[in-house]
């Protein structure tokens, strides 16, 4: 059974604590992406990776960490230095840049 | 500016009834255009995809149709259901002169069925 995988599905966490939010595929995907979404806003990219070994920051980079030492795996820590943490975390993978991409069922994160 | 724009914000309609949801963009260079659609709490699920060549394409109840002179785009459902209860989400994608692909959201259009 192909797909994309988050976990957790919630996620609290204490102001001034970071966070890692899993991410899996096993769509043999080279890209993967993280992305937040709030309320009345367009998703936002936060990292993404085109193989392993690499990532590039995206537009909201601030605050965030990733890591690709496999190809199926894409965490992404949430450190305490992100000013406004509380949010929906999207994961997604695409075969390259430009294509499809397959978005996980996404981490719900709330700071308390 | 890159930006994808969403029309209606929200929209509530019968079930049975079709309805029609708009995209107007401004990325540019352009790639393609996507819809997706999100279930409140869950991932989005892409429905269909367009290139700059096609102007019309179907997924059972869902057509999109693109008109790339005009940077709009509509995505057009037939006989709604109670399970289209969901956001449609607008996504444009542009390679860039750096050759990354850059991806514009669009806000999405919150769609509500009503029995």
């Amino acid at each position: 059974d192909g797909g994309i995988t988050q976990s957790p599905k919630y996620l609290f966490r204490k102001e001034g604590q970071n966070v890692t939010l899993s991410c899996e595929q096993n769509l043999n995907h080279d890209a993967m992406y993280w992305y937040r979404q709030d309320p009345g806003q367009g998703l936002r990219l936060i990292y993404y990776s085109q193989i392993v070994n690499d990532f590039q920051k995206g537009d909201i980079a601030e605050g965030y960490s990733v890591s690709r030492e496999k190809k199926e795996s894409f965490p992404l820590t949430v450190t305490s230095a992100q000013k406004n943490p509380t949010a929906f975390y999207l994961c997604a993978s695409s075969w390259g840049l430009g294509n499809e991409q397959f978005f996980g069922p996404g981490t719900r994160l709330t700071v308390l | 500016k890159n930006q994808v724009e969403q029309s209606p914000q929200s929209l509530i309609i019968l079930e049975g009834k079709n309805c029609t949801l708009q995209c107007n963009y401004t990325v540019s260079p352009f790639s393609n255009l996507r819809w997706y659609k999100q279930d409140t709490g869950r991932g989005p699920v892409s429905l269909t995809i367009m290139t700059f060549s096609e102007n019309t394409k179907s997924n059972g109840r869902y057509t999109a149709t693109l008109d790339a002179d005009t940077k709009q785009s509509s995505l057009h459902i037939t006989a709604s259901q109670l399970s289209d209860s969901a956001s449609y989400i607008c996504v444009v994608s542009g390679r860039q002169t750096s050759g990354t692909y850059k991806y514009i959201f669009g806000t999405g259009t919150r769609l509500k069925v009503l029995a």
